[in-house]
Protein backbone atom coordinates (compact mmCIF):
# COMPACT_ATOMS: atom_id res chain seq x y z
CA UNK A 1 0.00 0.00 0.00
CA UNK A 2 0.97 3.67 0.24
CA UNK A 3 -0.09 6.95 0.84
CA UNK A 4 -0.68 10.94 -0.49
CA UNK A 5 0.58 13.50 1.68
CA UNK A 6 -0.56 17.06 1.40
CA UNK A 7 0.84 19.76 2.95
CA UNK A 8 -0.33 22.07 4.83
CA UNK A 9 -4.18 20.71 5.64
CA UNK A 10 -5.10 24.57 6.00
CA UNK A 11 -3.65 27.57 4.78
CA UNK A 12 -5.06 30.70 5.14
CA UNK A 13 -3.55 34.04 2.70
CA UNK A 14 -4.02 37.30 1.65
CA UNK A 15 -5.80 38.39 -0.95
CA UNK A 16 -2.86 38.34 -4.20
CA UNK A 17 -0.51 36.45 -1.69
CA UNK A 18 1.16 33.60 -3.75
CA UNK A 19 0.90 30.18 -2.02
CA UNK A 20 2.15 27.20 -2.40
CA UNK A 21 0.96 23.47 -1.69
CA UNK A 22 2.62 20.36 -1.12
CA UNK A 23 1.74 16.41 -2.05
CA UNK A 24 3.87 13.62 -1.85
CA UNK A 25 2.99 10.14 -2.85
CA UNK A 26 5.10 6.56 -2.13
CA UNK A 27 2.78 4.36 -4.67
CA UNK A 28 5.89 5.02 -6.98
CA UNK A 29 2.44 6.02 -9.23
CA UNK A 30 4.02 7.64 -12.90
CA UNK A 31 0.98 10.43 -12.89
CA UNK A 32 -0.32 13.03 -10.52
CA UNK A 33 -2.74 15.26 -10.55
CA UNK A 34 -4.11 18.28 -8.66
CA UNK A 35 -8.25 19.61 -8.49
CA UNK A 36 -9.89 21.76 -7.24
CA UNK A 37 -13.45 21.00 -5.15
CA UNK A 38 -15.66 24.06 -3.98
CA UNK A 39 -17.78 23.60 -1.53
CA UNK A 40 -20.89 21.37 -2.33
CA UNK A 41 -19.42 20.85 -6.11
CA UNK A 42 -17.73 18.82 -7.73
CA UNK A 43 -13.68 18.31 -8.72
CA UNK A 44 -12.30 20.45 -11.59
CA UNK A 45 -8.74 20.05 -12.95
CA UNK A 46 -6.04 22.18 -12.30
CA UNK A 47 -2.59 20.23 -13.64
CA UNK A 48 -1.64 16.75 -14.06
CA UNK A 49 1.84 15.17 -14.94
CA UNK A 50 2.44 12.14 -16.08
CA UNK A 51 5.76 11.72 -15.67
CA UNK A 52 8.98 14.02 -13.74
CA UNK A 53 8.99 17.24 -15.42
CA UNK A 54 6.48 17.19 -17.44
CA UNK A 55 2.88 19.50 -16.93
CA UNK A 56 -0.18 19.56 -18.28
CA UNK A 57 -3.34 21.92 -18.17
CA UNK A 58 -6.71 21.51 -16.84
CA UNK A 59 -9.41 23.34 -17.57
CA UNK A 60 -8.85 24.93 -14.56
CA UNK A 61 -5.22 26.50 -14.46
CA UNK A 62 -5.65 29.73 -15.00
CA UNK A 63 -4.09 31.42 -12.14
CA UNK A 64 -2.09 28.48 -10.79
CA UNK A 65 1.73 27.13 -11.71
CA UNK A 66 2.49 23.34 -10.52
CA UNK A 67 5.82 21.84 -10.30
CA UNK A 68 7.22 17.86 -10.69
CA UNK A 69 10.83 17.91 -10.20
CA UNK A 70 10.41 14.49 -8.72
CA UNK A 71 8.87 11.27 -9.58
CA UNK A 72 7.15 11.57 -5.58
CA UNK A 73 6.19 14.98 -5.09
CA UNK A 74 3.96 17.62 -7.17
CA UNK A 75 3.46 21.44 -6.04
CA UNK A 76 1.13 23.72 -6.69
CA UNK A 77 1.45 27.58 -6.38
CA UNK A 78 -1.49 29.98 -6.53
CA UNK A 79 0.02 33.28 -8.32
CA UNK A 80 -2.13 35.62 -6.71
CA UNK A 81 -4.84 34.23 -4.19
CA UNK A 82 -8.53 35.51 -4.52
CA UNK A 83 -11.63 35.42 -2.04
CA UNK A 84 -13.33 33.34 -5.20
CA UNK A 85 -11.11 30.37 -4.98
CA UNK A 86 -11.39 29.52 -1.32
CA UNK A 87 -11.67 25.74 -1.85
CA UNK A 88 -10.49 22.56 -0.91
CA UNK A 89 -7.47 21.41 -2.82
CA UNK A 90 -6.71 17.97 -3.68
CA UNK A 91 -4.09 15.83 -5.01
CA UNK A 92 -4.52 12.78 -6.82
CA UNK A 93 -1.82 9.92 -8.25
CA UNK A 94 -2.13 6.70 -10.29
CA UNK A 95 -0.29 4.29 -11.56
CA UNK A 96 -0.36 5.30 -15.53
CA UNK A 97 -3.34 6.90 -17.55
CA UNK A 98 -6.59 7.47 -16.64
CA UNK A 99 -8.05 4.35 -17.11
CA UNK A 100 -6.47 3.29 -14.21
CA UNK A 101 -7.94 4.35 -10.34
CA UNK A 102 -6.81 7.65 -8.86
CA UNK A 103 -5.44 7.76 -5.22
CA UNK A 104 -6.66 10.74 -3.65
CA UNK A 105 -4.82 12.81 -0.86
CA UNK A 106 -7.01 14.12 2.46
CA UNK A 107 -6.95 17.75 0.35
CA UNK A 108 -5.53 21.10 1.48
CA UNK A 109 -8.51 24.04 2.73
CA UNK A 110 -7.91 27.19 1.30
CA UNK A 111 -8.73 30.46 3.29
CA UNK A 112 -8.37 34.01 1.45
CA UNK A 113 -8.41 37.11 3.82
CA UNK B 1 -16.44 18.63 -25.48
CA UNK B 2 -16.82 15.97 -22.99
CA UNK B 3 -18.91 16.25 -20.14
CA UNK B 4 -20.48 14.58 -17.26
CA UNK B 5 -24.13 15.04 -15.71
CA UNK B 6 -25.41 13.99 -12.20
CA UNK B 7 -28.82 15.16 -12.29
CA UNK B 8 -29.64 14.13 -8.61
CA UNK B 9 -28.64 16.17 -6.02
CA UNK B 10 -29.18 13.81 -2.85
CA UNK B 11 -30.99 10.89 -2.34
CA UNK B 12 -32.31 9.19 1.13
CA UNK B 13 -32.94 5.58 1.88
CA UNK B 14 -33.31 2.97 4.61
CA UNK B 15 -30.84 0.60 5.68
CA UNK B 16 -30.76 -2.61 4.33
CA UNK B 17 -32.86 -0.91 0.89
CA UNK B 18 -31.32 -0.82 -2.64
CA UNK B 19 -30.02 3.12 -4.31
CA UNK B 20 -29.79 3.90 -7.63
CA UNK B 21 -27.98 7.09 -8.67
CA UNK B 22 -27.76 8.18 -12.72
CA UNK B 23 -25.27 9.33 -14.52
CA UNK B 24 -25.00 10.80 -18.39
CA UNK B 25 -21.71 11.50 -20.24
CA UNK B 26 -20.89 13.29 -23.19
CA UNK B 27 -17.97 12.14 -25.48
CA UNK B 28 -16.91 11.70 -28.83
CA UNK B 29 -14.29 9.03 -28.21
CA UNK B 30 -15.35 5.16 -29.32
CA UNK B 31 -13.80 3.83 -26.40
CA UNK B 32 -13.51 4.94 -23.07
CA UNK B 33 -13.48 3.99 -19.33
CA UNK B 34 -16.16 5.40 -16.52
CA UNK B 35 -15.47 5.44 -13.24
CA UNK B 36 -17.65 6.08 -9.86
CA UNK B 37 -15.98 7.49 -7.02
CA UNK B 38 -17.10 7.68 -3.04
CA UNK B 39 -16.19 10.92 -0.74
CA UNK B 40 -16.99 10.59 2.96
CA UNK B 41 -18.23 13.02 5.43
CA UNK B 42 -14.58 13.34 6.37
CA UNK B 43 -13.22 14.29 2.39
CA UNK B 44 -11.54 10.76 1.71
CA UNK B 45 -12.30 10.07 -1.68
CA UNK B 46 -11.92 6.58 -2.74
CA UNK B 47 -12.54 4.44 -5.96
CA UNK B 48 -15.19 2.10 -6.01
CA UNK B 49 -15.89 1.09 -9.54
CA UNK B 50 -14.86 1.07 -13.30
CA UNK B 51 -16.88 0.39 -16.29
CA UNK B 52 -15.21 -0.18 -19.83
CA UNK B 53 -16.87 0.82 -22.96
CA UNK B 54 -16.46 -2.03 -24.55
CA UNK B 55 -17.49 -4.68 -22.36
CA UNK B 56 -21.32 -5.20 -22.62
CA UNK B 57 -21.69 -6.56 -19.14
CA UNK B 58 -22.20 -4.62 -16.40
CA UNK B 59 -19.86 -4.13 -13.97
CA UNK B 60 -19.89 -5.13 -10.35
CA UNK B 61 -18.05 -5.01 -7.30
CA UNK B 62 -19.18 -6.09 -4.02
CA UNK B 63 -22.67 -4.55 -3.07
CA UNK B 64 -21.88 -1.79 -6.22
CA UNK B 65 -22.29 -2.53 -9.81
CA UNK B 66 -22.96 -0.58 -12.42
CA UNK B 67 -26.14 -0.38 -15.15
CA UNK B 68 -23.78 0.63 -18.57
CA UNK B 69 -26.43 1.45 -21.32
CA UNK B 70 -24.05 2.75 -24.42
CA UNK B 71 -26.71 3.87 -26.45
CA UNK B 72 -27.93 6.45 -23.42
CA UNK B 73 -24.51 7.48 -23.04
CA UNK B 74 -25.69 6.52 -18.95
CA UNK B 75 -24.10 4.59 -16.53
CA UNK B 76 -25.97 4.49 -13.08
CA UNK B 77 -24.78 2.92 -9.86
CA UNK B 78 -26.43 0.79 -7.94
CA UNK B 79 -25.74 -0.20 -4.21
CA UNK B 80 -27.73 -2.95 -2.81
CA UNK B 81 -28.34 -3.65 1.05
CA UNK B 82 -27.21 -0.37 2.15
CA UNK B 83 -25.41 0.39 5.10
CA UNK B 84 -25.50 3.19 6.99
CA UNK B 85 -21.52 4.01 6.29
CA UNK B 86 -22.58 4.01 2.45
CA UNK B 87 -23.82 7.63 3.33
CA UNK B 88 -21.35 9.48 0.95
CA UNK B 89 -21.21 12.17 -1.90
CA UNK B 90 -20.64 9.88 -4.72
CA UNK B 91 -18.78 11.04 -7.95
CA UNK B 92 -19.22 9.86 -11.90
CA UNK B 93 -16.07 10.25 -14.06
CA UNK B 94 -14.78 9.82 -17.64
CA UNK B 95 -11.58 9.87 -19.23
CA UNK B 96 -10.73 12.60 -21.02
CA UNK B 97 -7.71 15.01 -22.28
CA UNK B 98 -6.60 12.32 -24.71
CA UNK B 99 -7.41 9.52 -21.85
CA UNK B 100 -5.17 11.13 -19.63
CA UNK B 101 -7.02 12.44 -17.27
CA UNK B 102 -10.89 12.16 -15.63
CA UNK B 103 -13.94 15.09 -15.60
CA UNK B 104 -16.01 14.57 -12.70
CA UNK B 105 -19.75 15.12 -12.47
CA UNK B 106 -21.12 17.48 -9.23
CA UNK B 107 -21.53 14.31 -7.07
CA UNK B 108 -25.01 13.16 -6.11
CA UNK B 109 -25.22 12.72 -1.89
CA UNK B 110 -26.69 9.85 -0.27
CA UNK B 111 -28.09 9.58 2.86
CA UNK B 112 -28.33 6.46 4.55
CA UNK B 113 -31.04 5.86 7.62
CA UNK B 114 -31.55 2.99 10.35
Amino acid sequence: GGIITQTPKFLIGQEGQKLTLKCQQNFNHDTMYWYRQDSGKGLRLIYYSITENDLQKGDLSEGYDASREKKSSFSLTVTSAQKNEMAVFLCASSIGESSYEQYFGPGTRLTVL
Amino acid sequence: AQKVTQTQTSISVMEKTTVTMDCVYETQDSSYFLFWYKQTASGEIVFLIRQDSYKKENATVGHYSLNFQKPKSSIGLIITATQIEDSAVYFCAMEYQGGRALIFGTGTTVSVSP
